[in-house]
């Protein structure tokens, strides 16, 4: 079955260091591949996503992913966190069904200390 | 320029309760999607609607669960008799199309709790 794994559920970057929050996806296709963020009292806001083509993929906010197929991963990363990028993050991959099915992990929460 | 608007944003219900949540989807886009997103998960695909058409309700858990689109645009999702284990956020999306490409417009959630 399909499934998405981020392995960890809290992270504590310094603000201005850097980020990568880990995706690991099981599908026997040729995966479709998000990430999402998700703010106190707000609903789920894309990042970017991967379809095809180049496997490093650049985002909104100044957020990028790199596909690797060779390890079923997909992290996301961020040179420089600010403090506003404290949230949520949740990866997705979609179902190939007719409509974009999406499975999602279980998130994983970022702290971003002074 | 309104986004995908939920109401209410929180429900409480006491158990056996019947309870309606409604999704207004971006104008204009022909795809729904319903989720379910409990404490500390990720959101679960419950249903899938293009216009009015349910086309996909593999993830509703029950039958106590119901979701229609009778016109194409608004959406409710009716829980009956509700149980604990329904409290957990209600997310609904929208897209303009229904091709794997088109981004989905996540509205802000109900929380329902459920006593």
């Amino acid at each position: 079955a399909q499934s998405v794994t981020q392995p960890d559920i809290h992270i504590t970057v310094s603000e201005g260091a850097s980020l990568e929050l880990r995706c690991n996806y099981s599908y026997g296709a040729t995966p479709y591949l998000f990430w999402y963020v998700q703010s106190p009292g707000q609903g789920l806001q894309l990042l970017l996503k991967y379809f095809s083509g180049d496997t490093l993929v650049q985002g909104i906010k100044g957020f990028e992913a790199e596909f690797k197929r060779s390890q079923s991963s997909f992290n996301l990363r961020k040179p420089s966190v600010h403090w506003s990028d404290a949230a949520e993050y949740f990866c997705a991959v979609a179902i190939v069904t007719g409509f974009q099915k999406l499975v999602f992990g279980t998130g994983t929460r970022l702290l971003v200390s002074p | 320029g309104a986004g995908v608007s939920q109401s209410p944003r929180y429900k409480v219900a006491k158990r056996g309760q019947d309870v309606a949540l409604r999704c207004d989807p971006i104008s204009g886009h022909v795809s729904l999607f319903w989720y379910q997103q409990a404490l500390g998960q990720g959101p679960e695909f419950l249903t899938y609607f293009q216009n009015e058409a349910q086309l996909d309700k593999s993830g509703l858990p029950s039958d106590r669960f119901f979701a229609e689109r009778p016109e194409g645009s608004v959406s409710t999702l009716k829980i009956q008799r509700t149980q604990q284990e329904d409290s957990a956020v209600y997310l609904c999306a929208s897209s303009l199309g229904w091709a794997m490409r088109n981004e989905q417009f996540f509205g802000p959630g109900t929380r329902l709790t459920v006593l």
